[in-house]
């Protein structure tokens, strides 16, 4: 079965630069989050994404933004990048609402670095 | 807010025995949903199991299944026939449909060791 697609695998920036990160969604979800897991830490909701619109939004700072596009892929836009955005990023699917939609598929996530 | 406490930060289990991770959560929400995650040294995020507040019955899925508490507001993972390939973190999330999407909460995780 297809999965939820992330590239870059591995990123590797300096700081004050930017970086693009995409997911690919399950075929046929609608409904796209972004979470962020630092070192020994657990994920944490940043942002999410329904029919193209903002559903949702975490503790997303303000150097980051995001969009859905009409395939449904996501992006996440990272400026100014500080050694603590080192994490890794991960990307979850599913379904919209009324179709089982608290279900979320994972992606393999994206492994960023700021040197 | 919700809160979803892990008290465990790292348990070991002999292959082929039976382990239990505990999780508690705070909610005052009535329609709710928990999952069991498992992220293995791939840092892959896998469903293991998930549980519907509003079901009564456990849910079971192979060697996996949870004891859901509502009242005690606590979701527990039951392990059978453990496994070197359970060897992974464990983390426990839940979600609700009262706000704008089904954002997980997760706790700070459960690192679970097989020892063969």
């Amino acid at each position: 079965a297809a999965g939820v697609i992330q590239s870059p695998r591995h990123l590797i920036k300096e700081k004050r630069e930017t970086a693009t990160l995409k997911c690919y969604p399950i075929p046929r979800h609608d409904t796209v989050y972004w979470y962020q897991q630092g070192p020994g830490q657990d994920p944490q909701f940043l942002i999410s994404f329904y029919e193209k619109m903002q559903s949702d939004k975490g503790s997303i700072p303000d150097r980051f933004s995001a969009q859905q596009f009409s395939d449904y892929h996501s992006e996440l836009n990272m400026s100014s990048l500080e050694l603590g955005d080192s994490a890794l990023y991960f990307c979850a699917s599913s379904l919209g609402p009324n179709k089982s939609s608290y279900e979320q598929y994972f992606g393999p996530g994206t492994r960023l670095t700021v040197t | 807010a919700q809160t979803v406490t892990q008290s465990q930060p790292e348990m070991s289990v002999q292959e082929a025995e039976t382990v239990t991770l505990s999780c508690t959560y705070d909610t005052s929400e009535s329609n709710y949903y928990l999952f069991w995650y498992k992220q293995p040294p791939s840092r892959q995020m896998i469903l293991v199991i998930r549980q519907e507040a509003y079901k009564q019955q456990n849910a079971t899925e192979n060697r996996f299944s949870v004891n859901f508490q509502k009242a005690a507001k606590s979701f527990s993972l039951k392990i059978s026939d453990s496994q070197l390939g359970d060897t992974a973190m464990y983390f426990c999330a839940f979600a609700y449909s009262g706000a704008g999407s089904y954002q997980l909460t997760f706790g700070k995780g459960t690192k679970l060791s097989v020892i063969p």
